[in-house]
């Protein structure tokens, strides 16, 4: 199962883009990638999942380059409510079945 | 569409204590989860069904914590007896995608806070 590796935290101000980027270098052929948000006190939210090139939702953008070796989640015009810690996943298949290896996250903290 | 529910929400028990937890997934979900959330890092999975067969239980300390999932739809998970270091937040998700597919998203519930003294 692929690994992934992130920053541990990051600092943004309200208004600004805010791009979180994650390795993830055994990545394999099968795996697609996805990116979940936690706030205190509540369960991890799914945000956006992507195989390769971009994908795009309401909420963020996700950009994968052709290796796959890494992914860049990007939040545009971050907010005060987009203060959370976020996780990168490498969704791969352990035994037939799909297991999620979560990682310790970026806790992104937004100031005024 | 109703979330995934979990409760209590909280409980506190001192160790060597029995304590027991509560899920309903999403309506018409095949497969459910359980993870444990020590503070500061992320949820790392306890066990997956799928219906109410096992699937992976391979992170379960089965010999204090068993699992549940009678008729394939809500869950329980048990811890007897209970050791300081259980003290964790206990996340219980949901999806309905087939497993073979990379692409499946789950769906978590609020968790339960467990405090063991």
């Amino acid at each position: 199962l692929a690994k992934t590796t992130q920053p541990i935290s990051m600092d943004s101000y309200e208004g600004q883009e805010v791009n979180i980027t994650c390795s993830h270098n055994n990545i394999a052929t099968n795996d697609y990638i996805t990116w979940y948000q936690q706030f205190p006190s509540q369960g991890p939210r799914f945000i956006i999942q992507g195989y390769k090139t971009k994908v795009t939702n309401e909420v963020a953008s996700l950009f994968i380059p052709a290796d796959r070796k890494s992914s860049t989640l990007s939040l545009p015009r971050v907010s005060l409510s987009d203060t959370a810690v976020y996780y990168c996943l490498v969704a791969g298949l352990s035994g037939g079945y799909n297991k999620l290896i979560f990682g310790a996250g970026t806790r992104l903290a937004v100031h005024p | 569409e109703a979330g995934v529910a979990q409760s209590p929400r909280y409980k506190i028990i001192e160790k060597r204590q029995s304590v027991a937890f509560w899920c309903n997934p999403i309506s018409g979900h095949a497969t459910l989860y359980w993870y444990q959330q020590i503070l500061g890092q992320g949820p790392k999975l306890l066990i997956q069904f799928q219906n109410n067969g096992v699937v992976d239980d391979s992170q379960l300390p089965k010999d204090r914590f068993s699992a549940e999932r009678l008729k394939g739809v809500d869950s329980t998970l048990k811890i007897q007896p209970a050791k300081l270091e259980d003290s964790a937040v206990y996340l219980c998700a949901s999806s309905w995608r087939r497993l073979r597919e990379g692409q499946e998203t789950q769906y978590f519930g609020p968790g339960t806070r467990l405090l063991v003294l």
